[in-house]
């Protein structure tokens, strides 16, 4: 079975910094591309960033561009979100999701939920 | 700025059919943007309906459909069901590692 879980969400203050963190099982993690996909409350889902197999290629939404950074360790089966520079805007719950071949989500974690106040 | 649009509600009554669509403002959408839709409860994770336009992931319902109608993609759900009321999102791939998530339809079958 699949399974995705993040973690490392909270509360930071503007201008902070954050580090989610997706632990994968059940399936082989660097076969795959994984995503970031965050979700203000109330709001619709938003993609966020993308990391091939061995995150020597990733894509960020023009949001985030500069301030967020996608990685991966495939020892670890975890993926990363280094977040700096954080705003009020960024405050979502965040799920880490797998991609499939053919360019859709087809795996997803339950969410970690960062906020941005102070 | 590309933006992809849904019908932010539409109703339905039960055993009813209902068809929501997404739109691309760039031009129309085909096969070639692998439109897929998802459907989501409050407080949930996102579930996968329908992925390269018309293929329904594993376990869904034959219920939901996927196509190309005109130029946008839209998903039918034939026969409504009372736990069919959810948000439901289309995602486009723009190609270049980009992917763009239209706003969201609430659907309410009543």
């Amino acid at each position: 079975e699949v399974l995705l879980v993040e973690s490392g969400g909270g509360l930071v203050q503007p201008g902070g910094s954050l580090r989610l963190s997706c632990a994968a099982s059940g399936f082989t993690f660097s076969s795959y591309w994984m995503h970031w996909v965050r979700q203000a409350p109330g709001k619709g889902l938003v993609w966020v960033s993308r990391a091939n197999g061995d995150a020597s290629d990733t894509t960020y939404a023009d949001s985030v561009k500069g301030r967020f950074t996608i990685s991966r360790d495939n020892a670890k089966n975890t993926l990363y979100l280094q977040m700096n520079s954080l705003r009020a805007e960024d405050t979502a719950v965040y799920f880490c999701a797998r991609s499939a071949t053919g360019g859709y989500f087809d795996n997803w974690g339950q969410g970690s939920q960062v906020t941005v106040s102070s | 700025q590309t933006v992809v649009t849904q019908e932010p509600s539409f109703s339905v009554s039960p055993g009813g059919t209902v068809t929501l669509t997404c739109d691309l403002n760039s031009g129309s959408i085909s096969t070639n943007y692998y439109p897929s839709w998802y459907q989501q409860t409050p407080g949930q994770a996102p579930r996968t309906l329908i992925y390269n336009t018309n293929t329904r992931s594993s376990g869904v319902p034959d219920r939901f459909s996927g196509s190309i109608l005109g130029d946008k993609a839209a998903l039918t759900i034939t026969g409504a069901q009372a736990d069919d009321e959810s948000d439901y999102y289309c995602a486009l791939y723009m190609g270049s590692g980009i992917w763009v998530f239209g706003g969201g339809t609430k659907l309410t079958v009543l």
